[in-house]
C-alpha cells in the first residue's frame, strides 16, 4: 500500500521563501516527483529525486531522505504566478508499472 | 510540438449513455496512464499501459475501460456512465519509468 501526506494548504508573501513537505509511507521506493499544477490546468512536472540530497533548479529546490520517508519542495523568492497547487508523486516498484502514486497537493497561496 | 491530447475537453452527458474520451501523445512514449481529479482527493489512477496491448488496473478502475492498440493512442471508455464518475480526468504519457509524465490539457466531464 502507499501513504503520501502532504499539508492541504499554505500562504506565504511575495519574495519569501516556502518549504511544502511530503512524507510518504509506501512498499518499495523508486523515485519521488514534484509537480506544480495551476487552477484548472494541467500538472507540469518541476522535479525527481531518486537519491538522498537536494537538487537545485533555479528558485525550486527538492530535498529528499530515503531513510525518513521525506521529501522538501523549497520555493525561493516568491512571484504571484507561484500561487498554484503543488502535488509530490511517488514512483514505486508494483503491479510492474512504476507509474507514480500522486498525494493530494498542497494549494499555496501568494500574498502581494 | 511535443504534446499529449485529449477530447472533449467538456462533456456533459447522461447515466447510461456509453462515452470514450480520446488521448494521443506524439513523443513516441511507452507509459501511458489516465487519473481523475476530484477535489480533496488529488490525481487517482485509473489504468495504466506500459506499451501497446499491455494494460493493467490502477486504483480506482471499476466502471472505466482502456486499450492500446496503436503506442500513441490510449482511449478511455465510460461503458455505463454513472454521476459518481463526474470528475475532471487526464491523460500522461512519459518515456520512461524514471522519466516525468506529461500531461493532457484535461477533460471535464459531468453525468446526470
Amino acid at each position: 500500500g502507499q501513504n503520501i501526506d502532504q499539508p492541504t494548504e499554505m500562504t506565504a508573501t511575495e519574495g519569501a521563501i516556502v518549504q511544502i513537505n511530503c512524507t510518504y509511507q509506501t512498499s518499495g521506493f523508486n523515485g519521488l516527483f514534484w509537480y506544480q499544477q495551476h487552477a484548472g490546468e494541467a500538472p507540469t512536472f518541476l522535479s525527481y529525486n531518486v537519491l538522498d540530497g537536494l537538487e537545485e533548479k533555479g528558485r525550486f529546490s527538492s530535498f529528499l531522505s530515503r531513510s525518513k520517508g521525506y521529501s522538501y519542495l523549497l520555493l525561493k523568492e516568491l512571484q504571484m504566478k507561484d500561487s498554484a497547487s503543488y502535488l509530490c508523486a511517488v514512483s514505486q516498484p508494483g503491479k510492474g508499472s512504476y507509474i507514480p502514486t500522486f498525494g493530494r497537493g498542497t494549494s499555496l497561496i501568494v500574498h502581494p | 510540438e511535443a504534446q499529449v491530447t485529449q477530447n472533449p475537453r467538456y462533456l456533459i452527458t447522461v447515466t447510461g449513455k456509453k462515452l470514450t474520451v480520446t488521448c494521443s501523445q506524439n513523443m513516441n512514449h511507452e507509459y501511458m496512464s489516465w487519473y481523475r481529479q476530484d477535489p480533496g482527493l488529488g490525481l487517482r489512477q485509473i489504468y495504466y499501459s506500459m506499451n501497446v496491448e499491455v494494460t493493467d488496473k490502477g486504483d480506482v478502475p471499476e466502471g472505466y475501460k482502456v486499450s492500446r492498440k496503436e503506442k500513441r493512442n490510449f482511449p478511455l471508455i465510460l461503458e455505463s456512465p454513472s454521476p459518481n464518475q463526474t470528475s475532471l480526468y487526464f491523460c500522461a504519457s512519459s518515456l520512461s519509468r524514471q522519466s516525468e509524465q506529461y500531461f493532457g490539457p484535461g477533460t471535464r466531464l459531468t453525468v446526470t
